[in-house]
């Protein structure tokens, strides 16, 4: 199953909504998963099951969607959120993952 | 407190073989599933393997003829075996635990720190 997420990159300023999609190349139920990550880091867990969100995850950070169209939302951007999204989906192997959204400061 | 902590990574030349080690703390390998990322420089993340609290496995297709997974429960750890090493493999691999949603389906929720893996003569 492929993932596209879209837009591949994005600038926005502290405060801002921002709304990052993963398209799937076949229905995936509500097996989707989205990470963090960080320049030289681990990848980080926000959100699985396409809206459950992770223990410690703040709450600004939200996802939504269910078969093909997944949504992942940061409904007001801090300065810590300046990262590399990437969508996951669990459904079958193997369980790939989007490209990514690099998400920048205007 | 979860830890994985990754070794056996470094340079190695094409057609050698190298196994990677994630250690485990604060859980149980046998009752998780233990999965491989990988992330080649620059570039996104490519699932690798899985082993299951069963001892089924599962790899990425391109990958499954040179890439074996195994796990030692004594020590809590589980390891990457990977031979014939092509220069495409030049990656850091992540070590991360999976955490069960159905019997098949699952999310990593922890992650190692990473190795770097260079495949170069």
């Amino acid at each position: 199953t492929q993932l596209t997420q879209s837009p591949s990159s994005l600038s926005a300023s502290i405060g801002d909504r921002v709304t990052i999609t993963c398209r799937a190349s076949q229905g995936i139920s509500i097996y989707l998963a989205w990470y963090q990550q960080k320049p030289g880091k681990a990848p980080k867990l926000l959100i699985y099951a396409s809206s459950t969100l992770q223990s410690g995850v703040p709450s600004r950070f939200s996802g939504s969607g269910s078969g093909t169209d997944f949504t992942l939302t940061i409904s007001s951007l801090q300065p810590e959120d300046f990262a590399t999204y990437y969508c996951q989906q669990l459904s079958s192997y193997p369980y790939t993952f989007g490209q990514g959204t690099k998400l920048e400061i205007k | 407190e979860v830890q994985l902590v990754e070794s056996g990574g470094g340079l190695i030349q094409p057609g050698g073989s190298l196994r990677l080690s994630c250690a485990a703390s604060g859980f149980t390998v046998s009752t998780n599933y233990m999965t491989w990322v990988r992330q080649a420089p620059g570039k996104g993340l490519e699932w690798v393997s899985v082993l299951y609290p069963a001892g089924n496995s599962y790899y990425t297709d391109s990958l499954k003829d040179r890439f074996t997974v195994s796990r030692d429960t004594s020590k809590n750890t589980w390891s990457l075996q990977m031979n014939s090493l092509r220069v495409e493999d030049t990656a850091v691999y992540y070590c991360a635990r999976g955490h069960a949603l159905t019997t098949m389906q699952y999310y990593l929720d922890y992650w190692g720190q990473g190795i770097l893996v260079n495949v170069s003569s």
